[in-house]
């Protein structure tokens, strides 16, 4: 079965400052990947996804993904931080013909600071 | 607006009821799933259902069950209820009830059980 881990609980950083988020994943064939973000009060709105092909994914609102598939990870990375990403950011992994359900981490909460 | 509905936003009931929340999946998906969201589990898949057919099921209590009704909105009905069902629930759907191209979350209902 496939399982998600996020390490880092809790996250803070200086807006404009770079970020990575880490996300490791367990599964025994080539996963699909996936981001997402959850704002307070909100849903969870897809940032981006990998299931092939290119192994760096460009995603919405400037954020970007690594697959890295000799460390089983899929970090994400986003250049330069802006208060309003201040988020809960949960990392989900799926496998197979894609009918088994996502997985997803824990999440990582993101603070921003002035 | 994702396009997924969930109704009612918020609800607060007595340990021991019954209550339904209830899941309009993004118009033209034929998948719905159900997440439960606490603290301290994360995100936990409930169930799954494909065009009224339940196609996966996952850690869902024998006192929870759900169903999708032909105009493929969904309800999850919790009975007997505790303080540890205390949860936001989330509905998510897909167009053909895989994952490759990721899931759309509605807003979530939160449960709080007194």
């Amino acid at each position: 079965a496939q399982s998600v881990t996020q390490p880092d609980i809790h996250i803070t950083v200086s807006e404009g400052a770079s970020l990575e988020l880490r996300c490791n994943y367990s599964y025994g064939a080539t996963p699909y990947l996936f981001w997402y973000v959850q704002s307070p009060g909100q849903g969870l709105q897809l940032l981006l996804k990998y299931f092939s092909g290119d192994t760096l994914v460009q995603g919405i609102k400037g954020f970007e993904a690594e697959f890295k598939r000799s460390q089983s990870s899929f970090n994400l990375r986003k250049p330069s931080v802006h208060w309003s990403d201040a988020a809960e950011y949960f990392c989900a992994v799926g496998g197979g013909s894609g009918n088994t359900p996502l997985v997803f981490g824990k999440g990582t909460r993101l603070s921003v600071i002035a | 607006d994702s396009g997924v509905t969930q109704t009612p936003k918020h609800l607060i009931t007595a340990t021991g009821q019954r209550v339904t929340l209830r899941c309009s999946p993004r118009s033209g998906d034929l998948s719905v799933y159900w997440y439960q969201q606490s603290l301290d589990q994360g995100l936990q898949f409930l169930i799954q259902y494909y065009n009224g057919e339940e196609r996966a099921k996952g850690n869902i209590l024998e006192r929870f069950s759900a169903q999708q009704f032909p105009d493929l909105h969904s309800e999850l009905n919790l009975s007997s209820l505790e303080l540890g069902d205390s949860a936001l629930y989330f509905c998510a759907s897909s167009p053909d009830g895989r994952a490759f191209g990721g899931y759309t979350f509605g807003s979530g209902t939160r449960l709080t059980v007194v």
